[in-house]
């Protein structure tokens, strides 16, 4: 079965410093899918990267990073300099099918979130 | 477009009550799924459906009922609340085809259940 462990519970950083967000998943396919989604205090799911199995390329997006390790299974997410309105909690997500049978029909699962305070 | 839509955004039950969670979405998607969402334990999934028609169970399925008559709607029914059904529900969708599609969350519906 899939698992995604995000060991860290809480981070708390002062605004500008950089922050390491980890995940690390668990899975039996060769193909999979990884997600980073925010979660700000107001509540909604911020989508904000996908990345899969056959690509680690690492990927910026401004002050945003994501370091993809298939050797350790990991999926990071580094935000640089960070920022008040950074503060959420973060999920990490895998993806991968249900059964041999289900196809396109995969199954997300979430880790367990990591809350970042970024403090001014 | 809007998106992903529930109601409602806050209820409160008593332990005993049923209910329905409404979700819908106008993009088409014919991947649609209920997840709930607990203090240190992420988004768990309840139940999903890759059509109308078509349901199955996800990883907490037990107290929850759905349908998907049309490819809009995929109500979630609580037959009986409890108060371990007290927690925070997001209804998602997306295209059924390629596994890495983004997934389209509602605002989620706050459920409290004395």
């Amino acid at each position: 079965a899939q698992k995604v462990t995000q060991a860290q519970t809480e981070i708390s950083v002062v605004e500008k410093e950089d922050v390491t967000l980890d995940c690390v998943y668990e899975t039996r396919d060769t193909t999979y899918y990884l997600f980073w989604y925010k979660q700000p205090p107001s509540g909604e799911l911020v989508f904000l990267i996908r990345r899969n199995s056959f690509d680690e390329q690492n990927e910026i997006s401004g002050r945003y990073s994501w370091n993809f390790q298939k050797s350790t299974s990991s999926f990071n997410f580094t935000i640089t300099a960070s920022q008040v309105v950074d503060s959420a909690v973060y999920f990490c997500a895998l993806s991968e099918a249900a059964s041999i049978s289900s196809g396109s029909a995969r199954q997300l699962t979430f880790g367990s979130g990591t809350q970042l305070t970024v403090l001014p | 477009n809007a998106g992903v839509t529930q109601t409602p955004k806050f209820q409160v039950l008593k332990t005993g009550q049923s209910m329905t969670l409404q979700c819908a979405q106008d993009m088409n998607h014919e991947y649609m799924s209920w997840y709930r969402q607990d203090p240190g334990m992420g988004l768990r999934l309840i139940h999903y459906s890759v059509g109308a028609g078509i349901t199955d169970q996800g990883e907490v399925p037990n107290g929850y009922n759905v349908s998907r008559s049309t490819t809009e709607d995929f109500p979630l029914r609580l037959l009986s609340a409890a108060p371990s059904q007290t927690s925070v529900y997001f209804c998602a969708s997306r295209y059924l085809a390629g596994g890495d599609n983004e997934q389209f969350f509602g605002p989620g519906t706050r459920l409290t259940v004395l």
